[in-house]
């Protein structure tokens, strides 16, 4: 089974300034995908960007854009340029490339922007 | 992305009383999923929802509890029966686009509440 770890329950950044959100997770397969999604009050949850593992390249979506260290099973979202409306909870999540493909989702990081 | 309808989009309940929640695509999709999120908690698969055969449950999720149909390849149901305080959750519909790459999406949700 796969399992996906947040390590930080919180975070707060100034708008405008770049944050880091760590995600790790384990599995035995080899392909796979990783995303991070994005849940604001509204409880809709968004998704903010893909990463596929057979990609070495790290993947960007505008201010938001990932380190995929496949080896150490580590898949962080850097957010750049901070803004007000970034503030939500986000979760790391995970699925395989084969079957059902449902989704793992991590315990999710809140993160605040202060202005 | 997709354009997912959920209804109701929230809801207080009796104890020991069913609902049923709606989930209405765009568009066809193979696989629905199920997923409740718990107070301040991630989200938790609950089943998959298949279009002309049962639904597949994860641990810890019996059809008798939470029924699910699947009628055609746009629309899903999910009952949450005899219902408790304990099933007071969001549940959220999820799709898999492959005309989007293989993307999940979610619908907004609904917010059940047990008295």
């Amino acid at each position: 089974a796969q399992t996906v770890t947040q390590s930080q329950p919180e975070m707060s950044v100034q708008e405008a300034e770049t944050v880091t959100l760590s995600c790790t997770y384990d599995t035995s397969e080899n392909n796979y995908y990783l995303f991070w999604y994005k849940q604001p009050p509204s409880r809709q949850m968004i998704l903010v960007i893909r990463q596929e593992a057979y990609k070495q390249q790290n993947a960007t979506e505008n201010r938001f854009s990932v380190n995929f260290q496949k080896a150490a099973k580590s898949f962080s979202l850097k957010i750049s340029d901070s803004q007000l409306g970034d503030t939500a909870m986000y979760f790391c999540a995970f699925a395989m490339d084969t079957g059902r493909r449902a989704l793992t989702f991590g315990s999710g990081t809140r993160l605040q922007v202060q202005p | 992305s997709a354009v997912i309808s959920q209804k109701p989009s929230r809801d207080i309940c009796q104890r020991g009383t069913s609902l049923t929640i709606q989930c209405q695509v765009d568009s066809q999709v193979t696989m629905m999923f199920w997923y409740r999120q718990q107070p301040g908690q991630s989200l938790t698969l609950i089943a998959t929802a298949n279009q002309g055969s049962e639904a597949t449950y994860e641990s810890g999720f019996v059809i008798d509890k939470f029924p699910i149909s699947r009628p055609n390849l746009t629309f899903s149901t999910l009952t949450v029966s005899n219902m408790s305080p304990e099933d007071s959750s969001i549940y959220l519909c999820s799709v898999r686009r492959a005309e989007a790459n293989e993307k999940l999406f979610f619908g907004s949700g609904t917010q059940l509440s047990v008295l």
